[in-house]
């Protein structure tokens, strides 16, 4: 069973918070990625990181940002939250060769009112 | 533009075999995923493939076709926790993942 953990599983905020969600994992994993998921829809990659201090944007626009101080910790932060972001976020993480599978956490499912 | 292609939703009975296909058009080409994703749930890594060929794992085999831009999951011997979304990823040439919409299964008794 992989080791990865998000927090808050899930989240109900007002319009203009700032929020930051969690993901950290024990696996020693360079790679780490987060995600967003609508209900029957395709992952989307909004953010991803190769190792400390590396964080790169993915395909999905997003208004959100990543920072990697420690190997095991991946938060994302939006900082100023809207009812377009309400969605499902899944964070992952990979072994640092080219081709592993990746390992996700139960994600994060955030409603902004 | 890159693009996967599975369908949205199939139906089997449990005890059956199922197959379920998967196109792609991607930049590049570095393996094809199969992952299952229950209801709310993460998804969860089922199988890799690379080269051409099927690869068995237990109840589930995958297939690929390079040439072709296929894949197929074949799931044997349905059991109902198998009702799940299916979900394809090919590995584009940046060893970017790019995912399907997946494919919701729907096992009845």
């Amino acid at each position: 069973e992989a080791d990865i953990y998000q927090t808050p599983r899930y989240l109900v905020i007002g319009t203009g918070k700032k929020i930051t969600l969690e993901c950290s994992q024990t696996m020693g994993h360079d790679k780490m990625y987060w995600y967003q998921q609508d209900p029957g829809m395709e992952l989307h990659l909004i953010h991803y990181s190769y190792g400390v201090n590396s964080t790169e944007k993915g395909d999905l626009s997003s208004e959100s940002t990543v920072s990697r101080i420690r190997t095991e910790h991946f938060p994302l932060t939006l900082e100023s939250a809207r009812p377009s972001h309400t969605s499902q976020y899944l964070c992952a993480s990979s072994r640092g060769q080219e081709v592993n599978e990746q390992f996700f956490g139960p994600g994060t499912r955030l409603t902004v009112l | 533009g890159q693009n996967i292609d599975q369908p949205t939703e199939m139906t089997a009975t449990e005890g059956a075999i199922v197959q379920i296909n998967c196109t792609y058009q991607t930049s590049g080409f570095n393996g094809l995923f199969w992952y299952q994703q229950h209801a709310g749930e993460a998804p969860t890594f089922l199988s890799y493939n690379v080269l051409d060929g099927l690869e068995e794992k237990g109840r589930f085999s995958s297939f690929l076709s390079r040439s072709k831009g296929y894949s197929y999951l074949l799931l044997k011997e349905l059991q109902m926790k198998d009702s799940a979304s299916y979900l394809c990823a090919v590995l584009d040439s940046n060893y970017q993942l790019i995912w399907g919409a997946g494919t919701k299964l729907i096992i009845k008794p």
